[in-house]
């Protein structure tokens, strides 16, 4: 199992501009998140999925889609990126029947 | 709303024990958690705990629970450089997971 992946790992945009962040996990969870981690603010929940076709907001949504079509993939999408969006993005799942959600490598977004 | 707060650093000498500590604020959390970050990584769980347990050990980890103060407690023992990381502090009652700030705990010789 390759676990969950993420894509890009780094990625550095012009303010304005629209990108996907990729998610993809191989372990048929149902519940895939997605966090932000800025400096000495932990991480923030951005938006959530308990399974294909149902999306939610998390924390700190406003900026951010999401859509969930395959019980695999979860991709994040920036509308308008904005300087406030530079930070480090997880992406992260979690079989329902268990404690313990599995993480990404991460995403280093920078935004000029 | 939840909200769960760590000190951000810590430092200590290798071989002796660190604490990590942790307060949260929900009082309906099911279940705490410890996570560790190394550099450039993503979280690794560590350890969980219910929230009707008091401790939980687990080889060198030990969590302590306080549900009356809220508050929760990672003791790592013979601490190694290889400890060396940001230790996440988070609570769920559902399937969301609030997280602390994380503590860097830096191991020196």
């Amino acid at each position: 199992n390759a676990g969950v992946t993420q894509t890009p790992k780094f990625q550095v945009l012009k303010t304005g501009q629209s990108m996907t962040l990729q998610c993809a996990q191989d372990m048929n969870h149902e519940y895939m998140s997605w966090y932000r981690q800025d400096p000495g603010m932990g991480l923030r929940l951005i938006h959530y999925s308990v399974g294909a076709g149902i999306t939610d907001q998390g924390e700190v949504p406003n900026g951010y889609n999401v859509s969930r079509s395959t019980t695999e993939d979860f991709p994040l999408r920036l509308l308008s990126a904005a300087p406030s969006q530079t930070s480090v993005y997880f992406c992260a799942s979690q079989d329902r029947g268990l404690n313990e959600q599995f993480f990404g490598p991460g995403t280093r977004l920078t935004v000029l | 709303g939840e909200d769960v707060e760590q000190s951000l650093f810590l430092s200590v000498r290798e071989g002796d024990s660190s604490v990590i500590n942790c307060t949260y604020t929900d009082s309906s959390s099911t279940y705490l958690y410890w996570y560790k970050q190394e550099p450039g990584a993503g979280l690794q769980l560590l350890t969980y705990i219910f929230s009707n347990m008091d401790m939980k050990q687990d080889q060198r980890l030990t969590v302590l629970l306080n549900k009356k103060d809220k508050h929760l407690s990672l003791r790592i023992a013979d601490t190694q450089t290889g400890d060396s990381a940001i230790y996440f502090c988070a609570e769920s009652n559902t399937d969301k997971l609030i997280f602390g700030t994380g503590t860097r705990l830096q191991v020196f010789p």
